[in-house]
């Protein structure tokens, strides 16, 4: 399978701590994707990460991105309640049309 | 306020009948694409289209079919042909100007039961 796989599967932290959450994949990507999903509700996009970019931030996140082992993080600093959700990767191959593949995601739970 | 608008959010149907789910958006983005999600899975791409009147079958169209008679509108029919149809669907359209360059844009879904 192309498609990216988060780790872990469930990740359960306490309120202000940090939370690490990593997506392997398999085969050349033109970029990455971070999205959030809250029970029920549809996919909210987090960040892009082209394949020729090894870092970005946005707020509290931070994505880093590494081709040579095909993997990519995402860190949730300073965690709130208010995190918990879903977090997926998606992959846009090269060899794909431009389709983004997901992976089955990590269940954060953030305790307040 | 610019978005996509996925109506029904509950359906429930019986087995053998067809159902169509809809989805509007009015953000102007050319792509779309329908995505089907089953318990704590993730995403899995049904069909997709990059311009009107022009669509393509992603990982998993058996079952399925869809239209794009307008750049707004990408309607789903899930066909009695589909064997294990209940799941959370999901549309989305792009932002990017070349398939897969920008950020997805997802509805809130629709939840289908087959009864």
């Amino acid at each position: 399978s192309q498609q990216g796989e988060e780790d872990p599967q469930a990740l359960s932290i306490q309120e202000g701590e940090n939370a690490t959450m990593n997506c392997s994949y398999k085969t050349s990507i033109n970029n990455l994707q971070w999205y959030r999903q809250n029970s029920g509700r549809g996919l909210v996009h987090l960040i892009l990460i082209r394949s020729n970019e090894r870092e970005k931030h946005s707020g509290r996140l931070r994505v880093t991105l590494d081709t040579s082992k095909k993997s990519s993080s995402l860190l949730i600093t300073a965690s709130r309640a208010a995190d918990t959700a879903s977090y997926f990767c998606a992959t846009v191959f090269n060899t794909n049309a431009g389709k983004s593949t997901f992976g089955d995601g990590t269940t954060l739970t953030v305790k307040p | 306020d610019g978005g996509i608008t996925q109506s029904p959010k509950y359906l429930f149907r019986k087995e053998g009948q067809n159902v169509t789910l809809s989805c509007e958006q009015n953000l102007n983005h050319d792509a779309m694409y329908w995505y089907r999600q089953d318990p704590g899975q993730g995403l899995r791409l049904i069909y997709y289209s990059q311009i009107v009147n022009d669509f393509q079958k992603g990982d998993i169209a058996e079952g399925y079919s869809v239209s794009r008679e307008k750049k707004e509108s990408f309607p789903l029919t899930v066909t009695s042909a589909q064997k294990n149809p209940t799941a959370f669907y999901l549309c989305a359209s792009n932002s990017g100007r070349a398939l897969g360059t920008g950020e997805l844009f997802f509805g809130e879904g629709s939840r289908l039961t087959v009864l």
